[in-house]
């Protein structure tokens, strides 16, 4: 079965680092998404992507984050300077249609851990 | 809007039924439920789209109210297996992203 995979599966940078957190989604999916969850609690909504664009984004991915699909299959989330609270489980998803109508498969996650 | 759910933790016996709910305050263009084990990604379990259409590919079950604006999970005779945290995420309007709910741990004992 296809499958959305992510690297590294952790990462531990001190405060204020550059992360990129990098996702290959499913070849024939449309859409692609980063989520978090912070231990124990909900899977927040970061952005989503399609056609090369974001097409939304929630108000945690403030101008510190940004998205890229670099090369066709590559799906990357760059944090600038990472702070405390970004340590979170982060779980990009890709969906061949919008969520509307289609599942997403998610990736296993990248733990991100802010020292 | 979050969706909320409820209960927040169920504790069955083997071979139990468990009904996990599902509600928005906002009207629904699609439900999606996902179960997540300790330490790993959500799956999809299955989809309901507005208008009564189901797609899925587990043997759980789940109807939508679309006046309510509710949906309900149904786990019958659950198995080990069974156990984990299952999510349900919401699409309004034919957005095509989804908000999850806060969660409902099932834990399933011999």
């Amino acid at each position: 079965e296809p499958e959305v995979t992510q690297t590294p599966s952790h990462q531990v940078t001190q405060m204020g680092q550059e992360v990129i957190l990098r996702c290959v989604p499913i070849s024939n999916h449309l859409y692609f998404y980063w989520y978090r969850q912070i231990l124990g609690q909900k899977v927040e909504f970061l952005v989503s992507f399609y056609n090369n664009e974001i097409s939304e984004k929630s108000e945690i991915f403030d101008d510190q984050f940004s998205v890229e699909r670099p090369d066709g299959s590559n799906f990357t989330l760059k944090i600038r300077s990472t702070k405390l609270e970004d340590s979170a489980m982060y779980f990009c998803a890709s969906s061949l249609q919008g969520a509307a109508d289609y599942g997403y498969t998610f990736g296993s996650g990248t733990r991100l851990t802010v020292v | 809007q979050q969706p909320v759910q409820s209960p927040q933790a169920v504790i069955l016996r083997e071979g139990e039924d468990a009904v996990i709910n599902c509600s928005s305050s906002k009207a629904l263009y699609s439900v999606h439920w996902y179960r997540q084990k300790h330490g790993e990604a959500p799956v999809f379990l299955m989809i309901l789209l507005k208008g009564g259409e189901q797609k899925g590919h587990e043997k759980i079950s789940a109807s939508f109210n679309e006046k309510k604006q509710q949906s309900s999970l149904y786990l019958t005779a659950s198995q080990l297996s069974y156990s984990g945290t299952y999510f349900c995420g919401i699409s309004n309007f034919g957005n095509e992203k989804l908000t999850f709910g806060t969660g409902t741990r099932l834990t399933i004992i011999p």
